[in-house]
């Protein structure tokens, strides 16, 4: 079964250090998601992604977080200066088409940050 | 704005028995809503769906969830549980953009 992989599953970091997570999603997906979860809180949606740009982004997405996707196949996050609160599970997902509602998600296994 | 409530932080169940997790969602408009688990070490796996048609939705896994529009509730059941069970389940809540919204969770406990 095709599958979203996630590299690093765990990176920690010093504070203001420059972090980037990677995902590779599913190959004929053409839309990319970050959500991430803070340890004991909901998972919260960061950013979506189509065309080489963003569709959507929460407030949390603020001018730290930048999307990228550098190739054909990778998606990447990358927080420039890391704060102690940027600590969590990051979550990658893609899908086959537009969140419209009628559309599912398949997530990776996550990349824990640590920040500190 | 939807938002999901899962009232339960965490349940312990027997293996054998059976396990209901609640699920309530606020959305103006019909709704879109899903149930994922996660293993430890695991990412988010989709357990079931509901789009729209029959309210009762079968998923993976033996579990089905029942969507009741007057009780804006959407819980999940699985009649036997097994050890394998043990997990976190989280209700989700899409509409017409492009996130979903998700609930606090509930950590299922499997005791033999």
């Amino acid at each position: 079964e095709p599958e979203v992989t996630q590299t690093p599953s765990h990176q920690v970091t010093q504070m203001g250090q420059e972090v980037i997570l990677r995902c590779v999603p599913i190959s004929n997906h053409l839309y990319f998601y970050w959500y991430r979860q803070i340890l004991g809180q909901k998972v919260e949606f960061l950013v979506s992604f189509y065309n080489n740009e963003i569709s959507e982004k929460s407030e949390i997405f603020d001018d730290q977080f930048s999307v990228e996707r550098p190739d054909g196949s990778n998606f990447t996050l990358k927080i420039r200066s890391t704060k102690l609160e940027d600590s969590a599970m990051y979550f990658c997902a893609s899908s086959e088409e537009g969140f419209a509602g009628a559309n599912v998600l398949t997530f990776g296994a996550g990349s824990r940050l640590t920040v500190l | 704005a939807q938002s999901v409530t899962q009232p339960d932080i965490h349940i312990t169940v027997s293996e054998g028995a059976s396990l209901e997790l609640r699920c309530n969602y606020s959305y103006g408009a019909t709704p879109y809503l899903f149930w994922y688990v996660q293993s430890p070490g695991q990412g988010l796996q989709l357990l079931l769906k509901y789009f729209s048609g029959d309210t009762l939705v079968q998923g993976i896994k033996g579990f089905e969830a029942e969507f009741k529009r007057s009780q804006s509730s959407f819980n999940l059941r699985k009649p036997s549980v097994h050890w394998s069970d043990a997990a976190e389940y989280f209700c989700a809540v899409g509409a017409t953009d492009y996130k979903l919204s998700f609930g606090a969770g509930t950590t299922v406990t499997v005791r033999a």
